[in-house]
């Protein structure tokens, strides 16, 4: 099975920068996803990583250790927008596809 | 074609009854999933479609839920009996063989009364 833990809720300042932790623990790692969701609205795709290190996507960076069986995504120059939840997910190798196992998100409040 | 599309978006429904929900993948993507998720938590997998193969199903699935995807084009999702623990939004995705991301549709908000 699959265990994956992050902060329930963080709250940050625009324009300041935030780094959101995921640990996880699975018998066959595949591959980390960082999605965000807004409240009401469909999960959206920000970052994958699958070997170590870091990825940067303009504002957002997502890093990986697999050793460590940990990852953060890291967002920059902070906007009222970013104010969302943010879901580490892990693929497992043998599951279906793109079958993902979520964690239970990080809240982002971001304040003036 | 804009992205994945749920139909309903809100279902209001007594307990006992029996419910079905629709997803229109995007086109050309051969991989559709089911996702279920409640308040706070995050999306949990409940079945995912290779074409018109059902490939994988939870053990969330209990026998009362039931999906198809007869043409490998649109996928259903029924819930027979309907409890309130169901409640629950259901979301929809979709992907292509090969390729890492997998887009979300807005989901079908479920109220079991």
């Amino acid at each position: 099975g699959q265990n994956i833990d992050q902060p329930t809720e963080m709250t940050a300042t625009e324009g300041a920068i935030v780094q959101i932790n995921c640990t996880y623990q699975t018998s066959g790692f595949n591959g980390l996803f960082w999605y965000q969701q807004h409240a009401g609205e469909a999960p959206t795709f920000l970052s994958y990583n699958v070997l170590d290190g870091l990825e940067e996507k303009g504002r957002f960076s997502s890093f990986l250790s697999r050793s460590k069986g940990y990852s953060y995504l890291l967002l920059k120059e902070l906007q009222m927008k970013d104010s969302a939840s943010y879901l580490c997910a892990v693929r497992d190798i043998g599951g279906g596809g793109n079958k993902l196992t979520f964690g239970t998100g990080t809240q982002l409040k971001v304040e003036l | 074609d804009t992205g994945v599309s749920q139909d309903p978006r809100h279902k209001i429904t007594k307990r006992g009854q029996n419910v079905t929900f629709r997803c229109d993948p995007i086109s050309e993507h051969n991989r559709l999933y089911w996702y279920r998720q409640t308040l706070g938590q995050g999306p949990e997998f409940l079945t995912y479609f290779q074409n018109e193969a059902q490939l994988e199903k939870s053990r969330l699935l209990s026998d009362r839920f039931s999906a198809e995807r007869p043409k490998g084009s649109f996928s259903t999702l029924e819930i027979q009996r309907t409890e309130q623990g169901d409640s629950a939004m259901y979301l929809c995705a979709s992907s292509l063989v090969g390729e890492t991301e997998a887009f979300f549709g807005q989901g079908t908000r479920l109220t079991v009364v």
